[in-house]
């Protein structure tokens, strides 16, 4: 089983600022099948990245995700106050499909 | 619209059983794998279960596996998750998706709580 690791748990930042998150998996991810979710509190999780550098349909271009093998990266540029949420990373490359923990953004 | 919905969701007994739902619209949902992924209270996701667009290839999480079983009508456009001998532990929202790689479509999701 691949296991991803997120860090930091919390990141506690301000509007305007860059929010840097990361996802280490124990193996590498095959194909870089790694995908990135937003989920804000009473709703279903929304894809942002697939693909490991794939941006989903409507999902704004200050998102951007990087990263290969076992190491990856979910950057947002400028925080925007709709953007304080939790963020999963996700492996797709073998089986069990696995999420990591989270990382809660929050506003500081 | 395209979109999912799920239903089913409710208190049950420690060993009980419960089916969930999840009906699908705007899509053609007998070609797209789906999936079930839940999530404890105040917890992470857990990928549970997908089912092939025919239901010939089935994947189960060690969690779940001899107790739960996916199933599709595609007839009806709706996806199924049979729990049996259910336990405090499987306590969640419990999801469906479309996909068994990226999920780019997920329902709303319904409450399974176990407790007696």
């Amino acid at each position: 089983e691949t296991v991803l690791t997120q860090s930091p748990g919390t990141l506690s930042l301000s509007p305007g600022e860059r929010a840097t998150l990361s996802c280490r998996a124990s193996q590498s991810v095959t194909s870089n099948y790694l995908a990135w979710y937003q989920q804000k509190p009473g709703q279903a999780p929304r894809v942002l990245i697939y693909g490991a550098s794939t941006r989903a349909t409507g999902i704004p271009d200050r998102f951007s995700g990087s990263g290969s093998g076992t190491d990856f990266t979910l950057t947002i540029s400028r925080l925007e106050p709709e953007d304080f949420a939790v963020y999963y990373c996700q492996q797709y490359g073998s089986s069990p499909r696995t999420f990591g923990q989270g990382t809660k953004v929050e506003i500081k | 619209q395209v979109q999912l919905v799920e239903s089913g969701g409710d208190l049950v007994k420690p060993g009980g059983s419960l089916r969930l739902s999840c009906a699908a619209s705007g899509f053609t949902f007998s070609d797209p794998y789906m999936s079930w992924i839940r999530q404890a209270p105040g917890k992470g996701l857990e990928w549970v279960s997908y089912i092939s667009g025919g239901g010939s290839a089935i994947y189960y999480a060690d969690s779940v596996r001899g107790r739960f079983t996916i199933s599709r009508d595609n007839a009806k456009n709706t996806l199924y998750l049979q729990m049996n001998s259910l336990r405090a532990e499987d306590t969640a929202v419990y999801y469906c998706a479309r996909g068994h790689y990226d999920l780019r479509l997920w329902g709303q999701g319904t409450l399974v709580t176990v407790s007696s």
